[in-house]
């Protein structure tokens, strides 16, 4: 089965704080994706990448970096906090197949005060 | 730019009854329509649809794709209490393997 762990369930960071959230999957998959899940606006995609040292922007970007040093490890990074970035961040994987089911992480609630 | 519209975005129904779900899509170049179901956690694949008119089915869950008119619908027999979760649709982009996402319909079935 795959495994796609992320580092915290539950985060509460302060305004201007630097947050990191990690993901980490053990299927070697080549392409990993952040989502960020809102009530009424559902999955909307931050960042993606296809291999190590690779990244895309999706389409909400803004206030947003990434990292991916390894291939099993891909870091969202919240470079100064803001209560807009409150959220359910959810870490995604997908290999180099035909399929495109995309295999997701328990996500990490965070809440910025 | 790729566009999923689900609907309803909110059902209540009670045990024992029977629902469809409703996902239509625009997309540059269509190639598959994934449904996912999410309970409090992370979303868990249901079905891949790739050609129009076959159904796909598991258990009480089926789900088909009209390619003609660009929708997909998911049925879900016999309803239970388990079955409360939000039911995610998603089109891949051209040429790529990001997911575009519908904002998803909340299901509450109730005994």
């Amino acid at each position: 089965d795959v495994k796609v762990t992320q580092s915290s369930r539950y985060l509460v960071k302060r305004t201007g704080e630097k947050v990191f959230l990690e993901c980490v999957q053990d299927m070697d998959h080549e392409n990993m994706f952040w989502y960020r899940q809102d009530p009424g606006l559902g999955l909307r995609l931050i960042y993606f990448s296809y291999d190590v040292k690779m990244k895309e922007k999706g389409d909400i970007p803004e206030g947003y970096s990434v990292s991916r040093e390894k291939k099993e490890r891909f870091s969202l990074i919240l470079e100064s906090a803001s209560t807009n970035q409150t959220s359910m961040y959810l870490c995604a994987t997908h290999p180099w197949t035909q399929t495109y089911e995309q295999y997701f992480g328990p996500g990490t609630r965070l809440t910025v005060t | 730019e790729d566009k999923v519209v689900q609907s309803p975005l909110s059902l209540v129904v009670h045990e024992g009854d029977t629902v469809t779900l409703n996902c239509s899509y625009e997309v540059t170049n269509f190639r598959s329509l994934l449904w996912y179901k999410q309970e409090k956690k992370a979303p868990t694949f249901l079905f891949m649809l790739t050609s129009s008119g076959i159904e796909k089915k598991s258990g009480r869950l089926s789900s088909i794709l009209d390619k003609k008119e660009l929708f997909s619908i998911l049925n879900i027999t016999a309803t239970q209490t388990g079955d409360s979760a939000i039911y995610l649709c998603a089109v891949p982009g051209a040429g790529s393997y990001q997911l575009t996402f519908g904002k998803g319909t909340k299901l509450s079935v109730i005994p």
